[in-house]
């Protein structure tokens, strides 16, 4: 039992490109979420998901895109980075959404020149 | 949407001593208040929540607070130990599908 998983780990992109930041769970949770953490600031809610085809907007999704296709599976696509989508981002998932112990991945760096 | 505010930014206290940390919320729905811990290089990891319906809950040494009339709750961790040494988030939930998170505590244990 893996828990939560992110790929990649660091992660270096010039300002304008795109990328993918993948997590998967394998503890069959419906209810999926990404945070950015920045300092100073807490953890701030990107995009969540209920379960498999449904996603909404948490407190800051401008940037981002997220889709459910599979229940364990919750990837976060950056459109065209900016400089200030620099942070650790953190995956959760819990089994019965928001009111709920949330099961966070180990996080991904991501720096934007 | 909810605001939490979380207080002190940073704590030391010596190792043994108790530790303390407040927090406060806007969003009279809220009825969900976890606190995670989070050791450098990790995700956070809950170590202990309170629902409204509860004043109070404790585990071993840590033990979390709720005052709903005020809108605070508090982490409590007794004995505390070079381990405890981390940062501390607090979170409400208004909605049922989000959380808002506190700007975190850095606690350090004095060995």
């Amino acid at each position: 039992n893996a828990g939560v998983t992110q790929t990649p780990k660091f992660q270096v992109l010039k300002t304008g490109q795109s990328m993918t930041l993948q997590c998967a769970q394998d503890m069959n949770h419906e209810y999926m979420s990404w945070y950015r953490q920045d300092p100073g600031m807490g953890l701030r809610l990107i995009h969540y998901s209920v379960g498999a085809g449904i996603t909404d907007q948490g407190e800051v999704p401008n940037g981002y895109n997220v889709s459910r296709s599979t229940t364990e599976d919750f990837p976060l696509r950056l459109l065209s980075a900016a400089p200030s989508q620099t942070s650790v981002y953190f995956c959760a998932s819990s089994y019965g959404g928001g009111r709920y112990e949330q099961y966070f991945g180990p996080g991904t760096r991501l720096t934007v020149t | 949407g909810e605001n939490v505010e979380q207080h002190p930014s940073t704590l030391s206290v010596q190792e043994g001593d108790s530790a303390v940390i407040k927090c406060t919320y806007s969003d009279s729905a809220s009825n969900y208040f976890p606190w995670y811990k989070q050791e450098l290089g990790k995700g956070p990891q809950l170590i202990i929540d309170i629902r409204s319906n509860v004043g109070e809950k404790k585990d071993q040494r840590i033990a979390v607070t709720l005052n709903k009339t005020a809108k605070h709750f508090s982490l409590h961790i007794t004995e505390t130990q070079p381990e405890d040494s981390a940062v501390y988030f607090c979170a409400a939930n208004p909605t049922g599908n989000q959380f808002y998170f506190g700007t975190g505590t850095s606690l350090t244990v004095i060995p």
